[in-house]
């Protein structure tokens, strides 16, 4: 148990809704990373939130939106869904803001279908 | 662009055997470099890392070797057991950039040690 909770760990869905996946980091972490893994593709970083801020960017689709909370949660939003959306969400969280070599602790992760 | 990528979908070992694990880079601005292990329905954990300043890192069965030159590093699992069995992504980052923890992965392998 890596001690990062991501809810739901399934969700299906239609084409054009929009869903909120939730993550709660580990206690004591500050920064959360939000990771995309599609069929055949390895994860791809989404962004990353440290302390309440953005703090990096990745390729992350404009339909797509995030959000760190004072109680450092996490939610990604993901909003007029496609088909190709369909993927799993990891969540991540590490101490700091990772400048140095930290580990990240991963999730496990959240199922997204959309039909 | 593939920044890191892992050419061998799968490989499978026999028990006590060695794993060798391959993984290529391009971007020659990352200098540190981690392997993950991921267990099915369950989130990637960290397994072992290197930086750029190094050729070798072990820790117990674990070594990971980075060949700067060819922008090259493999894992080397000795001796192989069941419980490694797991898709194994190689990962990669830029510590002395703004990438702020951002990690690039490859496609995974799946190894399968048969007993």
């Amino acid at each position: 148990d890596s001690g990062v909770t991501q809810t739901p760990k399934h969700l299906i869905t239609a084409t054009g809704q929009r869903v909120t996946l939730r993550c709660s980091p580990r206690s004591g972490d500050l920064s959360v990373y939000w990771y995309q893994q599609s069929l055949d593709q390895g994860l791809q970083f989404l962004i990353q939130y440290y302390n309440g801020e953005e703090r990096a960017k990745g390729n992350i689709l404009e339909r797509f939106s995030a959000q760190q909370f004072p109680d450092l949660h996490s939610e990604l939003n993901l909003s007029s869904l496609e088909l190709g959306d369909s993927a799993l969400y990891f969540c991540a969280s590490s101490v700091g803001a990772a400048e140095s070599n930290e580990k990240l602790f991963f999730g496990s992760g959240t199922q997204l279908s959309v039909l | 662009d593939q920044q890191v990528k892992q050419n061998s979908p799968s490989l499978s070992v026999q028990e006590g055997r060695i794993s060798i694990l391959n993984c290529d880079y391009t971007n020659s601005m990352f200098d540190y470099f981690l392997w993950y292990k991921k267990y099915p329905a369950e989130g990637p954990t960290f397994l072992i890392s290197i930086s750029s300043i190094k050729d070798k890192n072990e820790d117990g069965r674990f070594t990971v070797f980075l060949n700067k030159s060819a922008k090259h590093l493999s894992l080397h699992i000795v001796p192989s057991q069941p419980g490694d069995s797991a898709v194994y992504f190689c990962a990669a980052f830029n510590a002395g950039g703004t990438s702020y923890g951002k990690l690039t992965f490859g496609q995974g392998t799946i190894l399968t040690v048969h007993p």
